[in-house]
């Protein structure tokens, strides 16, 4: 049962347009989530995070909205760069009274083009 | 800062043998570490969590006897497949978080990939 979706597997945008990457969640109870970036050969970076409480988040060029009724969250980049390119995750957090288990989708392959 | 070492990167094993991956906070003290397997064009499946001098706490359907996992120190966890089989090649990833807060945010390594022959 997959937890945490992300139905698209590639998305391709121009330099300088807005990216959209969309998530979308089945368990109403994850507490936070996070959105990771990770290039080839390295670990998966931490970009930004939302609290199930609030609805955006804002970091520089990078914003996560949150729809709680809708279980979906987006993670908008703009504008676009070239460096951006690569696989997005998104993850969910669920408070186990410690530390917090993340699930994640399968990931979104972000390719900015000139 | 915040930065999680994983060795070796890569790694190729006969079948029956064991293989020991290493996961080291470098610029900070982990209270908890996470283990991670990814299949190809799969999602990260965590494995186990595991605290520093505390038994680590397996997912459900991973084998703890097979997957040994050993958090010694507050920078080091070791995760060892043992008697490995080409059905456990697969890419392993850990992660590392700092205080034990829930809300913490888990940082990475880079990852090892085990082929087992």
């Amino acid at each position: 049962d997959q937890q945490v979706k992300q139905n698209s597997p590639s998305l391709s945008v121009q330099e300088g347009r807005i990216s959209i990457l969309n998530c979308d969640y089945t368990n109403s109870m994850f507490d936070y989530f996070l959105w990771y970036k990770k290039y080839p050969a390295e670990g998966p970076t931490f970009l930004i995070s939302i609290s199930s409480i609030k609805d955006k988040n804002e970091d520089g060029r990078f914003t996560v909205f949150l729809n709680k009724s809708a279980k979906h969250l987006s993670l908008h980049i703009v504008p676009s760069q070239p460096g951006d390119s690569a696989v997005y995750f998104c993850a969910a957090g669920l408070n186990t009274g410690t530390a917090s288990k993340l699930t994640f989708g399968t990931g979104t392959r972000l390719q900015v083009t000139l | 800062g915040a930065v999680v070492s994983q060795h070796p990167s890569w790694v190729i094993c006969k079948s029956g043998t064991s293989v020991k991956i290493e996961c080291r906070s470098l610029d900070f003290q982990a209270t908890t570490m996470f283990w991670y397997r990814q299949f190809p064009k799969q999602s990260l499946m965590l494995m186990a969590t595991s605290n520093e001098g505390s038994k680590a706490t397996y997912e459900q359907g991973v084998e703890k006897d097979k997957f040994l996992i050993n958090h010694a120190s507050l920078t080091l966890s070791t995760l060892t497949v043992t008697s490995a089989h080409p059905e456990d090649s697969s890419f392993y990833i850990c992660s590392a978080i700092t205080s034990g807060s829930w809300s913490d945010i888990q940082y990475f390594g880079a990852g090892t990939r085990l082929s087992v022959l």
